[in-house]
């Protein structure tokens, strides 16, 4: 098993919908996780992070991390156009030193 | 406040030929990546410093070189181009002295690289 893994989609859901994006990750990364956002031919950009079990909201994001079953998710509620992006599953390796990507999730949002 | 640049933004090569990829930030972070971004494959660490003076190789280090010049600087070469090296490169940074994996990683604008 790769240390952090993505289904990389596409995911659609319509406008207004909540929108959900799945992370795995391996015993050979720290317990520390990111989510980014990265449109099309732009730059990643740090949505979320997550440190502890249990969710964490901002907005219209909720973060959730379950260390027991070694996921962690990403919900965005009352989804908008402007959404439409590829978000990317963060982690560190277990020295703290190297920061780890998923394969990403294409989200599209249809209005 | 620029955070991470990365010069050039776009460059054309010839198989076989050269060239060094520049990354700056100015955030005094004591981490730097290199990584490259392909269709479906989402970013893959190229090389990474954790420290000025210290390099490490990431996930596809084949074919690269790095050199972390200062605390400021961390270039990427490639020595002899290939068309498999095309790809987007970014530059991140980061700042996590206790090591304890902790902190996000400000990312450059990115170079996009053809190997022609």
């Amino acid at each position: 098993q790769k240390e952090v893994e993505q289904n990389s989609g596409p995911l659609s859901v319509p406008e207004g919908a909540i929108a959900s994006l799945n992370c795995t990750y391996s015993d050979r990364v720290s317990q520390s996780f990111f989510w980014y956002r990265q449109y099309s031919g732009k730059s990643p950009e740090l949505i979320m992070s997550i440190y502890s079990n249990g969710d964490k909201e901002d907005g219209r994001f909720t973060a959730q991390l379950n260390k027991a079953s070694q996921y962690v998710s990403l919900l965005i509620r009352d989804s908008q156009p402007s959404d439409s992006a590829t978000y990317l599953c963060a982690s560190y390796n277990q020295a703290g030193t190297a920061l780890i990507f998923g394969k990403g999730t294409t989200l599209s949002v249809s209005s | 406040n620029a955070g991470v640049t990365q010069t050039p933004k776009f460059q054309v090569l010839k198989t076989g030929q050269s060239m060094t990829l520049q990354c700056a930030q100015d955030m005094n972070h004591n981490s730097m990546y290199w990584y490259r971004q392909d269709p479906g494959m989402g970013l893959r660490l190229i090389y990474y410093s954790a420290s000025e003076g210290t390099t490490d190789k990431g996930e596809v280090p084949n074919g690269y070189n790095v050199s972390r010049l200062n605390k400021r600087e961390f270039s990427l070469r490639l020595e002899s181009a290939a068309p498999s090296q095309t790809s987007v490169y970014f530059c991140a940074s980061s700042d996590d002295p206790g090591g304890f994996g902790n902190t996000e990683a400000f990312f450059g604008q990115g170079t996009r690289l053809t190997v022609v």
